[in-house]
């Protein structure tokens, strides 16, 4: 029974590049959450996704992010363009409802921008 | 508000001793989560709590949930080297911000020397 599966783990992008983080579910959860945790602190909610669908994403930032869970595949979150500030861990978590009860995490894919 | 505030911040204590970390919030939980995140990794589930005044026990672990659901503990008793990590309380969110999010806590930073 795999759980949450990120790719890459780790990841340099220079100032300006595209970064695309994947994010492949547990067997059976269809609902992918992304969150961003900077040095020393908490996770931040970014973005929650069904197949297909973008429910909420009040935690994204405005520009140059975006996300998709496509019908088949792992979810992608997308950074265009980035700055050295977008340099943090980024976390996906699944579930097997909508209800916010319980996640599971993945490893998390560290993106530095140089 | 979704705040939960997690008390102490950073806490470095002996082997064997006990101790005693917070999560508090001023707004009624539906349910609360507890994770512990080790460096380079994704948190990890350690247990949910639903019902006010609530205790649940894995090994070493006492998690409390108070009466009211605003706050709850987690009392480690002999602490050993392997429970250092990043101790994190999570809660869903409520209907007004995103019944579907995890907030989290900003989490207590826990080491146990030898």
């Amino acid at each position: 029974n795999a759980g949450v599966m990120q790719n890459p783990r780790h990841l340099v992008r220079r100032r300006g590049q595209e970064a695309r983080l994947r994010c492949s579910p547990m067997k059976g959860h269809s609902h992918v959450y992304w969150y961003r945790q900077l040095p020393e602190e908490g996770l931040k909610f970014m973005v929650y996704l069904q197949k297909e669908n973008i429910i909420d994403e009040s935690g994204m930032p405005k520009e140059r992010f975006s996300a998709e869970f496509p019908k088949e595949g792992p979810s992608i979150l997308r950074i265009q363009q980035v700055v050295r500030g977008d340099s943090a861990a980024y976390f996906c978590a699944s579930s097997p409802t909508g209800t916010g009860t319980e996640a599971f995490f993945g490893q998390g894919t560290r993106l530095t921008v140089v | 508000t979704q705040l939960l505030e997690q008390s102490p911040q950073f806490l470095s204590i002996q082997e064997g001793e006990n101790l005693t970390v917070y999560c508090n919030s001023s707004s009624v939980f539906s349910s609360l989560q507890w994770y512990r995140q080790e460096p380079g990794e994704g948190p990890v589930l350690l247990v949910t709590v639903v019902t006010g005044g609530e205790v649940k026990k894995l090994k070493r672990l006492t998690f409390q949930f108070g009466d009211a659901r605003k706050d709850s503990s987690l009392h480690i008793t002999a602490a050993q080297p392997g429970d250092t990590g990043l101790y994190l309380c999570a809660r869903p969110g409520s209907n007004q911000t995103g019944a579907n999010n995890l907030f989290f806590g900003t989490g207590t930073r826990l080491t146990v020397i030898p």
